[in-house]
């Protein structure tokens, strides 16, 4: 059964850099039927994907995010990351890692989800 | 971008159906998921690609997509089936997914 566990730090300053990792166990991240994936979502709110990679390193964006993201795949260890930029009090979130299927098309769904982390932004 | 649109709640009495909306433009012409999230935990998907359910979901969840209008339908409520309930797209137009605000299903 594949899992996945996010971690990382849980307490971010203003304007520092937010840094988590998701480790797949009980499967590989290398599978070319699936994309890798972070989803956030604000305390009381909806879900915000952020953008997901390919283990081939091919990685997709949120345009709104773009330029303070980066998601990095680490086949070696079978994990991959995620940087946020410049951080402020709205980026606080849980963070999802989620595994990305599709079964025709670009219609992609997200068929295993980590626990979550929250990140909490504050000085 | 696209917009999905659901109804913040919906109650319904144990043993009775619930049906949760997801509205969109023509919404029938693209796939839509769904997620069960329960409190402190999550999100589970329940229903793939309008109607599929996958390997463990019990065949009480059922979901169906016409016109601007998707919905998940959970036959013989549980108690159990308290929750938040999210739709989910893929808009090609952004090249991005999309998910619903999400709907609280109470369980009177």
């Amino acid at each position: 059964q594949l899992q996945l566990q996010e971690s990382g730090s849980g307490l971010v300053k203003p304007s520092q850099t937010l840094s988590l990792t998701c480790t797949v166990s009980g499967g590989s991240i290398s599978s070319g039927a699936h994309s890798w994936s972070w989803i956030r979502q604000p305390p009381g709110k909806g879900l915000e994907w952020m953008g997901y990679i390919y283990h081939t390193g091919i990685t997709y964006y949120r345009p709104s995010l773009k330029n303070r993201v980066t998601i990095l795949v680490d086949r070696s260890n079978n994990q991959f990351s995620l940087k946020v930029t410049s951080v402020t009090a709205a980026d606080t979130a849980i963070y999802y890692c989620a595994r990305s299927k599709r079964d025709h098309g670009d219609d992609w769904y997200f068929d295993l989800w980590g626990r979550g982390t929250l990140v909490t932004v504050s000085s | 971008s696209y917009v999905l649109t659901q109804p913040p709640s919906v109650s319904v009495a144990p043993g009775q159906t619930a049906r949760i909306t997801c509205g969109g433009n023509n919404i029938g012409s693209k796939s839509v998921h769904w997620y069960q999230q329960k409190p402190g935990q999550a999100p589970v998907l329940v229903v793939y690609n309008d109607d599929a359910r996958p390997s463990g979901i019990p065949e009480r969840f059922s979901g169906s997509n016409s016109g601007n209008t998707a919905a998940l339908t959970i036959s013989r409520v549980e108690a159990g089936d308290e929750a938040d309930y999210c739709c989910q797209l893929w808009d090609t137009t952004t090249g991005h997914p999309v998910f619903g605000g999400g709907t609280k299903l109470t369980v009177l």
